[in-house]
């Protein structure tokens, strides 16, 4: 049973398009993250949600949008992708009140040419 | 803000050797910590924690002491094998939120 998955892995896309990464957690976790993680392995938070709610909004172009239709899924709309964009998205997941520790999904990696 | 500083990689290692990464850490008030393992083409994975000063968190050969005194919680295993090369981040966890060093790539070889 995956715990955390995300769809698409690879997504391969052109400058100015709109794409979606779905995130989804069989855990009962009531908190979802999702992090990026540039070509130098440094990994960034983005979002996070608990229950529904965005509880952490970095300092992230408004091209990204966040979406929790439930406590279980976490989706990540991008719109008019840049170069920059480029990265492999984490989606996470982690139990009320146990932030640190968290569980990562396998990642999608997005090219954007 | 809080931050997380890692001895840079990339480390490689013959198997049976002993691995230490550094790792310091600058926060406000008295964050835990964690160290997690990346495996290629993976997720990150938790491999140890701890949540206050002179916890030891250990896992799979692993250990690492939360040092206040000098803000440190470097990961130290005694005898490597081929199947721990990877990408190992230290993190901390302040504000309900986590802040991840840079990540050190270890390759060990047989």
């Amino acid at each position: 049973d995956t715990a955390v998955s995300q769809t698409p892995k690879y997504l391969v896309t052109q400058m100015g398009n709109d794409k979606s990464i779905k995130c989804e957690q069989n855990l009962g976790h009531d908190t979802m993250y999702w992090y990026k993680q540039d070509s130098k392995k440094f990994l960034k938070i983005m979002f996070s949600y608990n229950n529904k709610e965005l509880i952490i909004n970095e300092t992230v172009p408004n091209r990204f949008s966040p979406k929790s239709p439930d406590k279980a899924h976490l989706n990540l709309h991008i719109n008019s992708l840049e170069l920059g964009d480029s990265a492999v998205y984490f989606c996470a997941s982690s139990p009320l009140g146990i932030q640190g520790e968290q569980y990562f999904g396998p990642g999608t990696r997005l090219t954007v040419t | 803000g809080d931050s997380v500083t890692q001895m840079e990689g990339p480390v490689t290692l013959s198997e049976e050797a002993f691995l230490t990464i550094n790792c310091t850490y600058t926060a406000t008030g008295y964050p835990s910590l964690f160290w997690y393992v990346q495996y290629p083409g993976e997720g990150l994975q938790l491999l140890l924690k701890a949540t206050k000063a002179d916890d030891k968190g250990s896992n799979k050969g692993f250990e690492a002491t939360y040092r206040k005194e000098t803000t440190s919680f470097h990961l130290e295993k005694g005898s490597v094998q081929v199947s721990d090369s990877a990408v190992y981040f230290c993190a901390l966890l302040n504000d309900y939120k986590l802040s991840f060093g840079a990540g050190t790539t270890v390759t060990v070889r047989a």
